[in-house]
């Protein structure tokens, strides 16, 4: 079954200590996304990434990281830097447009839950 | 300015019946594309239906439709015959053709209750 895996599932960091989460994607996709969600809020953009090599940072980048050496995979480091890391993580993937012209959605992973302790 | 306004937090709707949740949009490109999203508290993200700027038709699935008001900007979300089940937190999306195409955008949200 195509899709995407996040792991892991639940994760818990101590004060300075950078995590990785852990985005594939079978898809095929070109196109790759890191949002965050804090409780009762929407998604908040941190990187994308639309082709191998190259990603943008999005409206939250500080204190965050990611890097994109294989279309299959976007991982994201969340550093000491980020004061606040605590948050609900969703990866994603979509590719621009499908069949006649129609723009096409994003696929999400199941997330990732990160507290800081 | 926001590019996706969903301005109801929360809503409740009594079981079996219909719901309207809005959200409105800004966007200066032709084509675009609008997506609606189910989240429920297990946090999974669940496409539920698609409007594309140029299609004619409201868009429908099963018991979503989209009511479409191209002038208005508007792109609401109509669930009819509730159901406990769609209690979730349902977002607006919005992905444009031109400027970066692959960037999406997203409503706040709003907090669907069904009521039994």
């Amino acid at each position: 079954d195509g899709g995407i895996t996040q792991s892991p599932k639940y994760l818990f960091r101590k004060e300075g200590q950078n995590v990785t989460l852990s985005c594939e994607q079978n898809l095929n996709h070109d196109a790759m996304y890191w949002y965050r969600q804090d409780p009762g809020q929407g998604l908040r953009l941190i990187y994308y990434s639309q082709i191998v090599n190259d990603f943008q940072k999005g409206d939250i980048a500080e204190g965050y990281s990611v890097s994109r050496e294989k279309k299959e995979s976007f991982p994201l480091t969340v550093t000491s830097a980020q004061k606040n890391p605590t948050a609900f993580y969703l990866c994603a993937s979509s590719i621009p447009r499908g069949i006649a012209g129609r723009w096409n959605e994003q696929f999400f992973g199941p997330g990732t839950r990160l507290t800081v302790l | 300015a926001q590019k996706i306004t969903q301005t109801q937090p929360g809503m409740f709707v009594q079981e079996k019946e219909a719901v309207t949740l809005d959200c409105t949009y800004d966007t200066s490109d032709p084509s675009y594309g609008l997506f609606w999203y189910k989240q429920p508290s297990s946090g999974e993200m669940i496409f539920l239906i698609y409007q594309g700027s140029y299609d004619q038709q409201n868009a429908t699935e099963g018991r979503y439709s989209l009511n479409f008001q191209k002038a208005r900007k508007s792109a609401n979300l109509v669930i009819s015959a509730s159901q406990l089940g769609d209690s979730a937190m349902y977002f607006c999306a919005m992905r444009e053709g031109k400027n970066n195409f692959n960037k999406f955008y997203f409503g706040s949200g709003t907090k669907l209750n069904v009521k039994p």
